[in-house]
C-alpha cells in the first residue's frame, strides 16, 4: 500500500524558514517524480514543486522559485521542501504527492502557519 | 502558465440526478509522449484530495463507475451519472502536461 506521511509543519514568523519532510513507502520511490501541493485555508489547490528521479530536474511555481527548494533522499524514501523567506501568503496545508504529472497519491498534509 | 477554467464554480444537485463539470485549458494538453495529462480530483470536507480520473478519461481503481471523464484538446468534462450523498465536496481538474502543473478553481458540489 502506498503511503505518504508529511511532517515538519508549524508556526513561523514572516521571513523565517521551515523544512517539510515526506516519508514514502509501498512503492519503488527512486523511480518516481515527487512533488508538493498546497492549499491555503478555504482556498483551492496550488501545485508548488516537483523533483524528478535522481533529482535530475527540479520544477517550481513562480511564486516560490528562489525561496523554496525541493530535494530527495532515495535511500530514506523521503522528499523534502526547504522553505525560506516565508511570507504570510505561504500559509497553507502542504501535501506531498507522487507526481508523474497525474498526482495519483497524496499525503494527509502538514499545516504551515506564517504569522508574527 | 496554462490556465484551467472550471464551470460552474457551484453546483447544487438533487440526489439521484446527474451532474457535469466543465474544465477548459488555455493551451492544448497533449504531452510529447502522446498522452493527455488531465486529471480530476475530489476533495471531501476535511480530507486530502483523491484522484478520480487520469489521462482525461481513465477511472482510478475503486472509483464508482458513475464517475466518468471525457474530452480532448482544451475541453474536458467530469460527469456523475447519479449523485449520491458521499459525492459532496469540491472537484478540481489539473493539467500535468506543462510546467508548472496547474489546477482549476474548484467546483463545489452541494445537495439541493
Amino acid at each position: 500500500e502506498v503511503q505518504l506521511v508529511e511532517s515538519g509543519g508549524g508556526l513561523v514568523q514572516p521571513g523565517g524558514s521551515l523544512r517539510l519532510s515526506c516519508a514514502a513507502s509501498g512503492f519503488t520511490f527512486s523511480t518516481y517524480h515527487m512533488g508538493w501541493v498546497r492549499q491555503a485555508p478555504g482556498k483551492g489547490l496550488e501545485w508548488v514543486a516537483n523533483i524528478s528521479p535522481s533529482a535530475g530536474a527540479l520544477y517550481y511555481v513562480e511564486s516560490v522559485r528562489g525561496r523554496f527548494t525541493i530535494s530527495r533522499d532515495d535511500a530514506k524514501g523521503s522528499v523534502y521542501l526547504q522553505m525560506n523567506s516565508l511570507r504570510v501568503e505561504d500559509a497553507a496545508a502542504y501535501y506531498c504527492v507522487r507526481d508523474g504529472g497525474q498526482l495519483d497519491y497524496w499525503g494527509q498534509g502538514t499545516l504551515v502557519t506564517v504569522s508574527s | 502558465d496554462v490556465v484551467m477554467t472550471q464551470s460552474p464554480l457551484s453546483l447544487p444537485v438533487t440526489l439521484g440526478q446527474p451532474a457535469s463539470i466543465s474544465c477548459r485549458s488555455s493551451q492544448g494538453l497533449v504531452f510529447s509522449d502522446g498522452n493527455t495529462y488531465l486529471s480530476w480530483f475530489q476533495q471531501r470536507p476535511g480530507q486530502s484530495p483523491r484522484r478520480l480520473i487520469y489521462k482525461a478519461s481513465e477511472r482510478d481503481s475503486g472509483v464508482p463507475d458513475r464517475f466518468s471523464g471525457s474530452g480532448s484538446g482544451t475541453d474536458f468534462t467530469l460527469k456523475i451519472s447519479r449523485v449520491e450523498s458521499e459525492d459532496i465536496g469540491v472537484y478540481y481538474c489539473m493539467q500535468g502536461s506543462h510546467w508548472p502543473h496547474t489546477f482549476g478553481q474548484g467546483t463545489r458540489l452541494e445537495i439541493k
